[in-house]
């Protein structure tokens, strides 16, 4: 079965800075997807970037991006220039390709992001 | 365009009774899939439907249930509640069966067993 590890249970940042959020996954598949989700303070959860596991280059949206190490089974998120607007519980989230783990995502426990003014 | 809807938002149940939550996905999006997060266990995977069809159904017992409409509209049932099942329910739609995009989650319903 698939795990997803986020060692982080909180990280603080200030206001403009750059901050990492680390996760660790573990996995039989070659092909596969992973993802990071925002869910605000009460607010619905949304998705904020995601990657291809064939795709070797490195997912950017805006000002977010992920370092991707397929080999060492590591998928960090990059938030540069943070705002206050940032801070939420992010999750990091797996998806297979085949069999049962086609149909759903595998969720790391989150990383609780506060935004210092 | 309306995003997933689900009802009720918060509710209060005792054990023993049973609860069913609903969830209308996005329009067009035919794959409806739930998810329980609690404070201690994170984000855990319930099910997922497409075309009325369960594809894939997670680590709970039997007392959890779902099933799906023919317009998509999913509904979840829990019976026999215990306080282990208050959390937060989310319901995410998506558009593709074998989906490698997004997931379109609700805002949740949240049910507190005393």
């Amino acid at each position: 079965a698939q795990t997803v590890t986020q060692s982080q249970p909180e990280m603080s940042v200030q206001e403009a800075e750059t901050v990492t959020l680390s996760c660790t996954y573990d996995t039989s598949e070659s092909d596969y997807y992973l993802f990071w989700y925002k869910q605000p303070p009460s607010r619905q959860m949304i998705l904020v970037i995601r990657q291809e596991a064939y795709k070797q280059q490195n997912a950017t949206e805006n000002r977010f991006s992920v370092n991707f190490q397929k080999a060492a089974k590591s998928f960090s998120l990059k938030i540069s220039d943070s705002q206050l607007g940032d801070a939420a519980m992010y999750f990091c989230a797996y998806k297979g390709s085949s069999g049962g783990s086609n149909y759903k995502l595998t969720f790391g426990k989150g990383t609780l992001l506060t935004v210092n003014p | 365009k309306a995003g997933v809807t689900q009802t009720p938002r918060y509710l209060i149940k005792t054990r023993g009774q049973q609860v069913t939550l609903s969830c209308s996905p996005i329009s067009g999006h035919r794959s409806v899939s739930w998810y329980q997060q609690t404070p201690g266990q994170g984000l855990q995977f319930l099910f997922e439907y497409f075309s009325e069809t369960q594809r894939n159904k997670g680590n709970f017992p039997g007392r959890f249930s779902g099933r799906q409409f023919s317009n998509s509209r999913s509904e979840m049932n829990v019976s026999t509640l215990e306080l282990g099942d208050s959390a937060l329910y989310l319901c995410a739609s998506s558009l593709e069966p074998s989906w490698t995009g997004e997931l379109f989650f609700g805002e949740g319903s949240r049910l507190t067993v005393l």
